[in-house]
């Protein structure tokens, strides 16, 4: 299976500034790569898929980048709503698999 | 709009079988795929298996073979997991997730844009 590593595992970060989390993949998964925002008590929602497009009614500020083993989620100006759990996902092989998150926290 | 609707918590003792129920609206049922993902307390986020609510084919998690099934009932539009000789590590949140658009020319293929609606989650406790 493949194994999806995340890192940091926190970033703390300032309302206003940028974050960029990132995700490798310990083989490629073409561009087969959706990003989930999680918060406390809620399910996860998914905000990027196909590496870098965003999901319907997502903001603008939300970007993808990256192919094949490496991946980059970055927040361009974090605002109060952002700080939560970033989980990124594989879909190019069976079994899905996810990395284990990055919390974004406020600094 | 389109909605997953799970059913409610569970209490169960190790060794029993749960059932957990995810009711669909809003969208055309056997144009998607289903796959239920689990979240222990503090833990990430792991996929157990996927149905295609058109034909039934299924794909498990080798981890979960033989203690998971997941079915889907076209008449009701809802899928099901069960899983089935519990332990208490498999204390968690049950998420059913719409996974994978049916290829209008080849019903069998499916275009996958990630998970793109969760339902609100199932809490299930093994606890003796």
């Amino acid at each position: 299976e493949i194994v999806m590593t995340q890192s940091p595992a926190t970033l703390s970060v300032s309302p206003g500034e940028r974050a960029t989390l990132s995700c490798r993949a310990s083989q490629s998964v073409g561009n087969s790569l959706a990003w989930y925002q999680q918060k406390p008590g809620q399910a996860p929602r998914l905000l990027i898929y196909d590496t870098s497009t965003r999901a319907t009614s997502i903001p603008a500020r939300f970007s993808g980048s990256g192919s094949g083993t490496e991946f980059t989620l970055t927040i361009s100006s974090l605002q109060s709503e952002d700080f939560a759990v970033y989980s990124c996902q594989q879909y190019n092989n069976w079994p899905r698999t996810f990395g284990q998150g990055t919390k974004v926290e406020i600094k | 709009q389109v909605q997953l609707v799970q059913s409610g918590a569970e209490v169960k003792k190790p060794g029993a079988s749960v059932r957990v129920s995810c009711q669909t609206s809003g969208y055309t049922f056997t144009n998607y795929a289903l796959s239920w993902v689990r979240q222990a307390p503090g833990q990430g986020l792991e996929w157990m298996g996927w149905i295609s609510a058109f034909n039934g084919n299924i794909k498990y998690a080798q981890k979960f073979q033989g203690r998971v099934t997941v079915t889907a009932d076209t008449s009701t539009r809802t899928a099901y997991m069960e899983l089935r000789s519990l332990r208490s590590d498999d204390t968690a949140v049950y998420y059913c997730v719409r996974e994978g658009e049916r290829d209008t020319y080849n019903p069998t293929y499916y275009f996958y844009f990630g998970m793109d609606v969760w339902g609100q989650g199932t809490t299930v406790i093994v606890s003796s």
